[in-house]
């Protein structure tokens, strides 16, 4: 595997649900993003990882829990959401993950979540 | 408060040149970032500019104004696979990035 996956790519829960989302970086990446993309418009930062440790977390409700085990691996794990909440939700890695201008980010393709 | 504006959709013809630009205004500016966005896929890295000017790459181009707040992306040669969306990002004081909605670029035969 190369770049960055994410698993499943395809995902239907009902409200009471509870689901995880999983995202791998074969980067070697110290910084790991969870985005969330609705139609027409900007992809929302959710949570930023560096080197584990959460530095960002913008005002994301309590339904939503991300979890890094190490700089590879990042999860959002899912409870009680929303009809809302179905979108998109991509993740990212970048080398530095902050202090660095020209920082590119790497997506992988995302997961299409729909909560019915 | 900080802010993104690209059109939504733009469209233009296989093998003409088309221009997507992109203006903000974010607290602090780190840098300036396009991807390119196929439907379904995964958003791409294009360019950086964090200097005013023109950066060119093969068929495709940035340019950045800071003073204007500023940039386009310039795409030449037209081809039917180009047909997706572009997506400008303004990096802000704390190096993290803001978003435009995305411009869906139709390319017509």
């Amino acid at each position: 595997e190369t770049g960055v996956t994410q698993t499943p790519r395809h995902l239907v829960m009902g409200m009471t649900n509870k689901k995880s989302l999983k995202c791998e970086q074969h980067l070697g990446h110290n910084a790991m993003y969870w985005y969330k993309q609705s139609a027409k418009k900007p992809l929302e930062l959710m949570f930023v990882y560096n080197f584990k440790e959460q530095t960002e977390n913008n005002s994301v409700p309590s339904r939503f829990s991300p979890e890094c085990p190490n700089s590879s691996h990042l999860f959002l794990h899912l409870h009680t959401l929303q009809p809302e909440d179905s979108a998109l939700y991509l993740c990212a890695s970048s080398q530095e993950g902050g202090g660095q201008g020209n920082d590119e980010q790497y997506f992988g393709p995302g997961t299409r979540l729909t909560v019915t | 408060g900080q802010n993104i504006d690209q059109p939504t959709e733009m469209t233009a013809t296989e093998g003409a040149i088309v221009q997507i630009n992109c203006t903000y205004q974010t607290s602090g500016f780190n840098g300036l970032f396009w991807y390119q966005q196929h439907a379904g896929e995964a958003p791409t890295f294009l360019s950086y500019n964090v200097l005013d000017g023109l950066e060119e790459k093969g068929r495709f181009s940035s340019f950045l104004s800071r003073s204007k707040g500023y940039s386009y992306l310039l795409l030449k040669e037209l081809q039917m696979k180009d047909s997706a969306s572009y997506l400008c990002a303004c990096m802000d004081s704390n190096y993290q990035l803001i978003w435009g909605a995305g411009t869906k670029l139709i390319i017509k035969p």
